[in-house]
């Protein structure tokens, strides 16, 4: 277990809906990084939060969102949903604004059908 | 960003060990080495990270040559569980990194 949290683990839903993803980071942990992994491809980095503010950005589409909340938990939005989107999430999260050391949570499957 | 470079995959037998290098010819003075292992549909798992020289956990080693433009890591005497993807990460001190993942090198381990 490595202390981070991801909800929910299985989620279907239909072309052109809206999801949130949850994230709670592991105890004291202030990064929070959201990467999104379709079938038999890599891991590609969305975008980087540390202590409630954005940090970095990588490929992440207009259509997606992130926040991190004051309590640290982040969030990654997903709207007008298309098969494409159909991968598995994760986050991580690090002690520190570098990273260093991260711990990924097992991660959202989405099903868009 | 320093890019890296690994082979995508590797062959090998259990109790053998394996090494696998990854390329970073662009490593910035403040990078660290870091390596990290994929199970199918499970998040990576931190393995093991470096500076320089040599470094050893209860896992793994990792070897850094002094112009740090490449690393290997080591497992030991892999075994079956050992299948998985490994990533070589290069990760920048300060804040604002991307930690990006590259392609990995996809171990399997066969009897």
């Amino acid at each position: 277990d490595s202390g981070v949290t991801q909800t929910p683990k299985h989620l279907i839903t239909a072309t052109g809906q809206r999801v949130t993803l949850r994230c709670s980071p592991r105890s004291g942990d202030l990064s929070v990084y959201w990467y999104q992994q379709s079938l038999d491809q890599g891991l590609q980095f969305l975008i980087q939060y540390y202590n409630g503010e954005e940090r970095a950005k990588g490929n992440i589409l207009e259509r997606f969102s992130a926040q991190q909340f004051p309590d640290l938990h982040s969030e990654l939005n997903l709207s007008s949903l298309e098969l494409g989107d159909s991968a598995l999430y994760f986050c991580a999260s690090t002690t520190s604004g570098s990273p260093t050391e991260a711990f990924f949570g097992q991660g959202t499957r989405l099903t868009v059908v | 960003l320093a890019k890296t470079t690994q082979p995508i995959s590797m062959d090998s037998y259990e109790g053998q060990e394996v090494n696998i290098t990854c390329s970073h010819n662009n490593i910035a003075t403040n990078d660290y080495i870091t390596w990290y292992q994929q199970f199918p549909s499970q998040g990576p798992r931190f393995i093991i990270q470096g500076y320089k020289t040599k470094v050893t956990n209860e896992v793994a080693s990792l070897f850094i040559p002094a112009d740090r433009k490449s690393s290997t890591l080591s497992l030991p005497r892999v075994s079956l569980s050992d299948t998985a993807v490994y990533y070589c990460l290069v990760v920048g001190a300060g804040g604002g990194n991307k930690l990006t993942f590259g392609t990995g090198t996809q171990l399997k381990v066969e009897l």
